[in-house]
């Protein structure tokens, strides 16, 4: 079962960045890093995916370590419709594209 | 992207009676999956339902109980059988459109309560 670590929950002030964490100390190399999100009573919304680089695009930056055991999701400037619950999942494309959702971190954005 | 609706959107059922959901893709896409979030949790991945096979269930899912339909590229059914009240959850569907580097879309979720 390919597990992820992060924290419960998390708190950030309204346009300031959030920075999420998530730990992937057993990562393969062949396994990439997906996030998505989950706002309350929506279906889960893709965010962004990576494997070794840092990758940018118009909701988010993820930051992956050189050993890649760990990554940061990076929301530059938090607004309160950014409050959800944050997924960090690993996949390989041979596992079929389903998504092994673990507790993620419920990120408050606060006024 | 695809864009994706599921009815109901919510119901309420009693104990012993079915319920179909379906999901409706505005694009044609191969690969379709069938989630469950229990109250407070997170999701579960029910079964993998793809155009021109069998759905393949996941550990703990059983066919008879969760019956899935796949009858075109931008259709799906689950059926919810012999509900209980610990059938409660809200069920979504998902797609991989062709196109994307395995970015997955969901839809709005059904919202079941079982009396």
């Amino acid at each position: 079962d390919a597990k992820t670590t992060q924290p419960t929950s998390m708190d950030c002030a309204e346009g300031r960045a959030a920075n999420l964490p998530c730990n992937h100390s057993t990562i393969s190399g062949n396994e990439y890093v997906y996030w998505y999100r989950q706002i309350h009573s929506q279906g889960p919304q893709y965010i962004i995916h990576g494997l070794k680089n840092n990758e940018t695009n118009e909701m988010a930056s993820l930051i992956i370590t050189e050993d890649r055991k760990s990554s940061t999701l990076i929301l530059p400037h938090a607004t309160l419709r950014d409050t959800a619950v944050y997924y960090c999942i690993r996949r390989t494309g041979a596992s079929g594209y389903a998504l092994n959702f673990g507790k993620g971190t419920s990120l408050l954005v606060t006024p | 992207s695809a864009v994706i609706s599921q009815k109901p959107s919510r119901d309420i059922c009693q104990r012993g009676t079915s319920l179909t959901i379906q999901c409706q893709v505005d694009s044609q896409v191969t690969m379709m999956f069938w989630y469950r979030q229990q109250p407070g949790q997170s999701l579960t991945l029910i079964a993998t339902a793809n155009q021109g096979s069998e759905a393949t269930y996941e550990s703990g899912f059983v066919i008879d109980k969760f019956p899935i339909s796949r009858p075109n590229l931008t259709f799906s059914t689950l059926t919810v059988s012999n509900m209980s009240p610990e059938d409660s959850s809200i069920y979504l569907c998902s797609v991989v459109p062709g196109t994307t580097a395995g970015e997955q879309y969901f839809g709005p979720g059904t919202r079941l309560t079982v009396t």
